[in-house]
């Protein structure tokens, strides 16, 4: 299975930070990475598609990249309404894989 | 606009099975595969499998074959996941997902005597 080693584990930061959490592919997922939010009781909310693309009503302070196996989400200006677990999803080969998720609060 | 509603909460003993559903509304249900999710500890997410409303195709994750059963009724846009053999550890939230795209409210299976 193509392990999904996603780094920080959980994180805080001041309203108006820019934050960046990372996901390491275990072997070559080309760009079949997303990411999602997810708000406390909450499903998962698709941001970032392609390993690039915005979804939809997303807001534009949010952006995907990636480097070979590192792919990233960066948050910028950073706002209460963006705490939440952030998660990173494979979906170039079964068994389709997640990250362990980001726990992002604000100070 | 795309809804997925999934049914509720349960409250099931060891041993039993549990069967949940997933209605789909606002687009062809048939023309997108469905995957369930289940989500552990509040956090961590792990796909179980995918069915292909058209055909009955489906694809599990190693994990989960024997574990869960994926269905979907055409008729009403439904589509099912039943757990078998159940443990402390299927114990959990499970999502249903249109093609990761657009996701269900969740079911909360506890899984007690």
């Amino acid at each position: 299975d193509i392990q999904m080693t996603q780094s920080p584990s959980s994180m805080s930061a001041s309203l108006g930070d820019t934050v960046t959490i990372t996901c390491l592919a275990s072997q070559d997922i080309g760009n079949y990475l997303s990411w999602y939010q997810q708000k406390p009781g909450k499903s998962p909310k698709l941001m970032i598609y392609g390993a690039t693309n915005l979804e939809d009503g997303v807001p534009s302070r949010f952006s995907g990249s990636r480097s070979g196996s590192d792919y990233s989400l960066t948050i910028n200006s950073l706002g209460y309404d963006d705490e939440g677990i952030y998660h990173c999803h494979q979906y170039y080969e079964y068994p389709y894989t997640f990250g362990a998720g980001t726990k992002l609060e604000l100070k | 606009q795309v809804k997925l509603l999934q049914s509720g909460a349960a409250l099931v003993k060891p041993g039993a099975s549990v069967k949940m559903s997933c209605k789909a509304s606002g687009y062809t249900f048939t023309d997108y595969w469905v995957s369930w999710v289940k989500q552990s500890h509040g956090k961590s997410l792990e796909w179980i499998g995918e069915i292909y409303p058209n055909s009955g195709a489906t694809n599990f994750n190693e994990k989960f074959k024997g574990k869960a059963t994926l269905t979907v009724d055409k008729s009403t846009s439904t589509a099912y996941m039943e757990l078998s053999r159940l443990t402390s550890e299927d114990s959990a939230i499970y999502y249903c997902t249109m093609a990761f795209d657009y996701w269900g409210q969740g079911v909360m299976v506890t899984v007690s005597s």
